[in-house]
């Protein structure tokens, strides 16, 4: 079957790092995502990885590893705007996302 | 710019009723998508459209059926609610079927059905 697996709940502080892990076992691989879903509202695109290595876009970067079937998502310079839940998803060879139940960032001041 | 809107944005709904809820895209995307979010569970395709015309069965379409008379809409019906449905809807498009980069997410339907 198709598996994402990522952290439920993750805690940090305002200010600090944190790295947000994902891995995956899915039929084929056409890209992976990260979407930012605030509490009540729709998800949003953060980033997308087809490639290995990482993807820079301001304070928050994305890793891809295909072969390890691994991806983190690393936030920089935490805010307290930035608690939500992050949402991995790959692309499986059907072009169909499969969706991982989401990792909820707490942010602490 | 309103990008996906959905309605109703909360329902709550008698067991064995009908029930339409609504998706309208100004975006011109091609294609459209209904997930289904569950507390501890990912988003769950419950059908999508490639393009006006077509639609097809994502991984949990029991219950539900769509229509995709022209690019902008993509209403879901549930045929008879069954406390099961209870969700939050999420309609989405995107630019390009396929390999596609961004999903656009309207805000959501909460549905009820007791």
């Amino acid at each position: 079957g198709q598996n994402i697996d990522q952290p439920t709940e993750m805690t940090a502080t305002e200010g600090a790092i944190v790295q947000i892990n994902c891995t995956y076992q899915t039929s084929g691989f056409n890209g992976l995502f990260w979407y930012q879903q605030h509490a009540g509202e729709a998800p949003t695109f953060l980033s997308y990885n087809v490639l290995d290595g990482l993807e820079e876009k301001g304070r928050f970067s994305s890793f891809l590893s295909r072969s390890k079937g691994y991806s983190y998502l690393l936030l920089k310079e935490l805010q307290m705007k930035d608690s939500a839940s992050y949402l991995c998803a790959v692309m499986d060879s059907n072009y169909q996302l499969i969706w991982g139940a989401g990792t909820k960032l707490i942010i602490k001041p | 710019i309103a990008g996906i809107t959905q309605a109703p944005t909360s329902q709550i709904l008698a067991a064995g009723r009908r029930m339409t809820l609504r998706c309208t895209q100004d975006m011109r995307h091609n294609a459209m998508y209904w997930y289904r979010q569950d507390l501890g569970l990912g988003l769950r395709l419950i059908h999508y459209s490639n393009t006006a015309g077509t639609t097809g069965k994502g991984e949990v379409p029991d219950g539900y059926s769509v229509s995709r008379a022209n690019t902008d809409d993509f209403p879901l019906t549930l045929a008879s609610a069954v406390p099961s449905q209870t969700s939050v809807y999420f309609c989405a498009s995107s630019g390009t079927s396929g390999n596609t980069g961004e999903l656009f997410f309207g805000e959501g339907s909460r549905l009820t059905v007791l």
